[in-house]
């Protein structure tokens, strides 16, 4: 256990339906993570915020997902009107800041989307 | 639980062997680079990482080689056990405020016992 938890584990809607993921980092911890796997590959790079800030979106991140941090601790990934490309692991990662071991992302256990 | 990376490469080992798991990273300007473990099911867990002024490092049974001529990275793994079962991935990054990872496709190491 990392520290950081992802809420919830697995998610299964249909196609057009809106889910939201919630995302919980070690508490020390300013900047967060949102990463997407599909099987067999990697995770991809979704979006990145500072505290409250987001920093950066990917080209991956398209008009139907948000997401937010509202206080600076957890924070909350939406995808409205899912399709069935949603289909995905969707992960979270935080670190604590800049400079040697500070830099280390460490990951929640991911939520688990299908979209029927 | 679901398979992590289906089609990926794999590493066979018997239990007790040393492994190597080899990655290519793509972005020469990339400065720190990282090593996760990810079992199924699971999301993906630090191992070690190097920064790119260093060619090795060493952890408790593990060892990250970084040739930056050739860009490419290796994880050892000493003494492998069954528990070493999982998929490895390298990530890398660069830019010191945004840090956001690029992962390699990914090995699958199975040990055997």
């Amino acid at each position: 256990d990392t520290g950081v938890s992802q809420d919830p584990r697995h998610k299964i809607t249909k196609r057009g339906q809106n889910v939201t993921f919630r995302c919980d980092p070690i508490s020390e911890h300013n900047r967060l993570y949102w990463y997407r796997q599909t099987l067999g590959q990697g995770p991809e790079f979704l979006t990145y915020f500072q505290n409250e800030a987001q920093l950066e979106k990917s080209r991956l991140l398209s008009d139907r997902f948000s997401a937010e941090r509202p206080k600076g601790s957890f924070s909350t990934l939406e995808i409205q009107r899912t399709e069935q490309g949603d289909s995905a692991m969707y992960l979270c990662a935080s670190r604590a800041g800049t400079g040697g071991s500070l830099e280390t992302q460490y990951f929640g256990p991911g939520t688990r989307l299908l979209v029927l | 639980g679901e398979s992590v990376g289906l089609h990926l490469p794999t590493l066979s080992v018997q239990e007790g062997d040393n492994s190597i798991i080899n990655c290519a990273y793509s972005n020469s300007a990339s400065d720190y680079f990282i090593w996760y473990k990810q079992e199924s099911g699971k999301g993906p867990q630090f191992i070690i990482d190097i920064r790119s002024n260093m060619d090795k490092r060493q952890g408790q049974r593990v060892t990250v080689l970084l040739n930056k001529t050739v860009k490419h990275l290796s994880l050892q793994i000493a003494a492998t056990q069954p528990g070493d079962s999982a998929v490895y991935f390298c990530a890398e990054t660069r830019d010191t405020g945004r840090r956001a990872l690029t992962f390699g496709s990914g090995t699958r190491l199975q040990v055997q016992p």
